[in-house]
C-alpha cells in the first residue's frame, strides 16, 4: 500500500509523560500537514512542511509541541508533559502541487 | 480560524433519498473541496471544485460553487448505507495562498434503512 501511514494508531499515556506520532506520506508528495481533531469537531490545522522545511505552525499549538520532517521523508509530531486536553485524534495529511490531501488514518490519543 | 461552514450540522434520511449539504465560505478561494470521514477513520478526498467552475459531477456526488454567494453545495444521489459519515468542506486560506487547507466542522450524514 503507498498511501500515508501514521503510528501508532492508538496511544495511552499518563499526563506528563513525552509522546511521539510519526507519519509515513506519499512518496512523491512534497507537502506535509498535521492536524489535531476532537469529536464531533473538523480537523484543525497543525503545522505543515514544503519538503523539509517547517512552513506554518498554528498559535494552538504550545511550546510542548514540536514537528520535524528530516530529509523531507517522514515526518514526527511531538508532545512534551501531556495534559489531558491533548486527548484527540492526531491526523496527517500529504499533497503534490494538485491540492488533494491524503489523510493516514490518524493516531489517537488518550491522555490519563 | 474557521474558513468553511457546513450546513446542516446533521442529517438523517431514508436510505434511496438524495442528501445535500452545503458549505459556506469567508475569504475569496481558488478552489474548495469535500472530504468524507467514517467513524475513527481517516479523511478521504471526493472531489475538489476550482473557481472557474460551476459544478462537479463524480459518481453519484454533485458538487456545485457559487462565488458570488461564496457557497458550495455538495449532493448525494440514490444515497446507501455506505454514505453515512461525515462530510467536511475544504479551502485554502486565501485566494493566494492555497497552502494552509482549513476545514469546516463537518455535516453529520446518517442514512436510515
Amino acid at each position: 500500500d503507498t498511501g500515508v501511514s501514521q503510528d501508532p494508531r492508538h496511544k495511552i499515556t499518563k499526563r506528563g509523560q513525552n509522546v511521539t506520532f510519526r507519519c509515513d506520506p506519499i512518496s512523491e508528495h512534497n507537502r506535509l500537514y498535521w492536524y489535531r481533531q476532537t469529536l464531533g469537531q473538523g480537523p484543525e490545522f497543525l503545522t505543515y512542511f514544503q519538503n523539509e522545511a517547517q512552513l506554518e505552525k498554528s498559535r494552538l499549538l504550545s511550546d510542548r509541541f514540536s514537528a520535524e520532517r528530516p530529509k523531507g521523508s517522514f515526518s514526527t509530531l511531538e508532545i512534551q508533559r501531556t495534559e489531558q486536553g491533548d486527548s484527540a485524534m492526531y491526523l496527517c495529511a500529504s499533497s503534490s502541487y494538485t491540492g488533494e490531501l491524503f489523510f493516514g488514518e490518524g493516531s489517537r490519543l488518550t491522555v490519563l | 480560524s474557521q474558513q468553511g461552514e457546513e450546513d446542516p450540522q446533521a442529517l438523517s434520511i431514508q436510505e434511496g433519498e438524495n442528501a445535500t449539504m452545503n458549505c459556506s465560505y469567508k475569504t475569496s478561494i481558488n478552489n474548495l473541496q469535500w472530504y468524507r470521514q467514517n467513524s475513527g477513520r481517516g479523511l478521504v478526498h471526493l472531489i475538489l471544485i476550482r473557481s472557474n467552475e460551476r459544478e462537479k459531477h463524480s459518481g453519484r456526488l454533485r458538487v456545485t460553487l457559487d462565488t458570488s454567494k461564496k457557497s458550495s453545495s455538495l449532493l448525494i444521489t440514490a444515497s446507501r448505507a455506505a454514505d453515512t459519515a461525515s462530510y467536511f468542506c475544504a479551502t485554502p486560506r486565501s485566494m493566494n495562498r492555497d497552502d494552509k487547507i482549513i476545514f469546516g466542522k463537518g455535516t453529520r450524514l446518517h442514512i436510515l434503512p
